[in-house]
């Protein structure tokens, strides 16, 4: 297995446009999150799902962003009408229980002009 | 709600320095701590591992040890090397199995 991946490595895209992020996980992992990363701060958690559910959102999750993880295998992350504001390293992470360690992908730097 | 904070912030050593980088959290009921290595531009890459019934674990040069009572973990880096520069993380996981992170300790070894 060569580890988690995500495509594209880098996106830029105008303000409004609508932008959608693949992430792969380790194949065996059930568990895979979504992280937000901005200059200078820890990983801030988005969304994380148990094979195809979605278990939790958080609060910074706005109506503009959905996730699905339709066969518990990969996921997307869209996020919709873009805004400057969510320019950011856009980090996902695969685990498995028991020990939830968590394993990263090289992130999607998205920036939104 | 889980805070955790990293100390210090920053940190440049001349090369072949042992060195000790600090995470606290505020709640103590943790499932784990892992401490994470990321370069400028990438993602994380996880260094260690310990779980709420572990004390320490060790690779190479590296040790991290877990005080779950006063909320507080440690990373030791052994006879540092310019290679080990990056910014440093540790996250700790409670019983939701979401971690929280802290912004990190920016490292930075010279020849």
């Amino acid at each position: 297995d060569t580890g988690v991946s995500q495509d594209p490595r880098h996106k830029i895209t105008k303000r409004g446009q609508n932008v959608t992020f693949r992430c792969d996980p380790i194949s065996e992992h059930n568990r895979l999150y979504w992280y937000r990363q901005t200059l200078g701060q820890g990983p801030e958690f988005l969304t994380y799902f148990q094979n195809e559910a979605q278990l939790e959102k958080s609060r910074l999750l706005s109506d503009r962003f959905s996730a699905e993880r339709p066969k518990g295998s990969f996921s997307t992350l869209e996020i919709q009408r873009t805004e400057q504001g969510d320019s950011a390293m856009y980090l996902c992470a695969s685990s498995l229980a028991p020990s939830y360690e968590q394993y990263f992908g090289p992130g999607t730097r998205l920036t939104v002009t | 709600k889980q805070e955790v904070t990293q100390i210090p912030a920053a940190l440049s050593v001349p090369e072949g320095e042992n060195l000790v980088l600090n995470c606290s959290f505020t709640d103590s009921a943790i499932y784990n701590l892992q401490w994470f290595r990321q370069d400028p531009g990438k993602g994380l890459t996880s260094l260690l591992l310990i779980q709420s019934s572990q004390r320490e674990q060790t690779s190479g040069r590296l040790n991290a040890s877990l005080d779950k009572s006063s909320g507080r973990s440690t990373l030791y880096i052994a006879a540092s090397q310019p290679g080990d520069s990056a910014t440093y993380l540790c996250a700790v996981t409670g019983g939701s199995y979401i971690p929280t992170f802290g912004r990190g300790t920016s490292l930075i070894v010279h020849p």
